[in-house]
């Protein structure tokens, strides 16, 4: 079954970094560009940034820009992404999502990571 | 850029056709213009995109449409299924990247 499937659940406190994890299943990893998008409670959805599995370049929303890294594991076909300086608003669940080349939709998701930010 | 959906919240029964917006405010490309629905505790699933093509596997009661700043995602006769919240999204090329719409609930009258 083509999927991609996401690391567990995470409680951080604030200043803390968080890592998740998404893995594609049943898929060639190298023709997919991997996004990472987030939805706080209640909030509509937030795109943070792209990682492109051939030789791994990576874009990030502004608001993003500093805190975030995005990286892929070409040995293991997993994208990981890092957030740092963890705050309360970051409390969310993190998706990752795949792209098709240029195509500017995501057409599979991940199952969604929460992540929790708490003292 | 900045997508506004209307309305908020939409109550209908099942077997109803249901007529949700998506207003860019300044004009966009409908090449990048996407809707998807999500239900409670899932994944976004993608509906549309290019503005009306279907992806896969989608029914052909939901349809999609508009150009310029206004788009409609249409659901000719609701099904229990579709009760969910949608969401359009565009591509801006630059910092802004992928843009989403704060949704559409729409529920069971």
């Amino acid at each position: 079954q083509v999927q991609v499937v996401q690391s567990g659940a995470e409680v951080k406190k604030p200043g803390a970094s968080v890592r998740v994890s998404c893995k594609p299943s049943a898929y060639t990893f190298s023709n997919y560009y991997i996004h990472w998008v987030r939805q706080a409670p209640g909030q509509r959805l937030e795109w943070m940034g792209i990682v492109r599995p051939n030789g791994g370049n990576t874009e990030y929303a502004q608001k993003f820009q500093g805190r975030v890294t995005m990286t892929r594991d070409t040995s293991t076909s997993t994208v990981h992404m890092e957030l740092s300086g963890l705050r309360s608003e970051d409390t969310a669940v993190y998706f990752c999502a795949r792209e098709e080349g240029e195509t500017y939709y995501f057409d599979l998701w991940g199952q969604g990571t929460l992540v929790t930010v708490s003292s | 850029i900045v997508l506004t959906q209307s309305p908020g919240t939409l109550s209908l029964s099942p077997g109803e056709r249901a007529t949700l917006s998506c207003r860019a405010s300044q004009s966009v490309n409908s090449d990048y213009l996407v809707w998807y629905q999500q239900k409670p505790g899932q994944a976004p699933r993608l509906l549309i995109y290019g503005a009306f093509t279907r992806a896969t596997g989608i029914p052909d009661r939901f349809s999609g449409s508009g150009s310029g700043t206004d788009f409609t995602l249409t659901i000719s006769r609701l099904e229990p299924e579709d009760f969910a919240v949608y969401y359009c999204q565009q591509y801006q090329y630059g910092i802004s990247g992928y843009i989403f719409g704060q949704g559409t609930k729409l529920e069971i009258k």
